[in-house]
């Protein structure tokens, strides 16, 4: 069974700290990606990667920063986290080449910054 | 620009009747690839359905099928026979070509009422 694991469901953190959101990938996957889920706006993608060490800013890369050292696994950092940062973060994978490659998603990270 | 536009928040359906979620898209790029993903209350997202831009039928996946429309830009999902687990949040989602990465609207939820 093919799985896309977020080291933590429900995150509570205080403003000004550094955050880190681990996503481990079991597939082989070339690309992974961070999005931001809010209501209203559906899923922005934050950064994504496509190959170990390599990363590419997405919609609204600005306030986080990303880290992939080996090809299962991409971290999100808050660098100082803020009141409005507070949101789900979702994590997923895909294989590169195709169109019609489904992402996988993991399970979400409801963060809260207090 | 690259978009995804769902103009429907929330939609209701008795349980048994068929209903159309709408989805419009843009994007320059000749080959792409539109996704549609179910999200529980649970969080995680499910996909469902894929079209590619070059596909010269409507995709179809049990119960879902695709109604794309290309000079329309369009890609509704339509669910026949509607169950009561259904009722969730759905997304629609582009791949506009390179790195898989997808650009997804802001979300309908759908009821199913019995």
């Amino acid at each position: 069974d093919v799985k896309v694991t977020q080291s933590s469901r429900y995150l509570v953190k205080r403003t000004g700290e550094k955050v880190f959101l681990e996503c481990v990938q079991d597939m082989d996957h070339e690309n992974m990606f961070w999005y931001r889920q809010d209501p209203g706006l559906g899923l922005r993608l934050i950064y994504f990667s496509y190959d170990v060490k390599m990363k590419e800013k997405g919609d609204i890369p600005e306030g986080y920063s990303v880290s992939r050292e080996k090809k299962e696994r991409f971290s999100l950092i808050l660098e100082s986290a803020s009141t409005n940062q507070t949101s789900m973060y979702l994590c997923a994978s895909s294989l590169e080449g195709t169109l019609n490659t489904e992402a996988f998603f993991g399970q979400g990270t409801r963060l809260t910054v207090v | 620009a690259q978009k995804i536009t769902q103009t429907q928040p929330g939609m209701f359906v008795q349980e048994k009747e068929a209903v159309t979620l709408d989805c419009t898209y843009d994007t320059s790029d000749p080959s792409y690839g539109l996704f549609w993903y179910k999200q529980p209350s649970s969080g995680e997202m499910i996909f469902l359905i894929y079209q590619g831009s070059y596909d010269q039928q409507n995709a179809t996946e049990g119960r879902y099928s695709l109604n794309f429309q290309k000079a329309r830009k369009s890609a509704n999902l339509v669910i026949s026979a509607s169950q009561l687990g259904d009722s969730a949040m759905y997304f629609c989602a582009m791949s506009p070509g390179g790195y898989n990465k997808l650009i997804f609207g802001a979300g309908t939820r759908l009821a199913v009422h019995p």
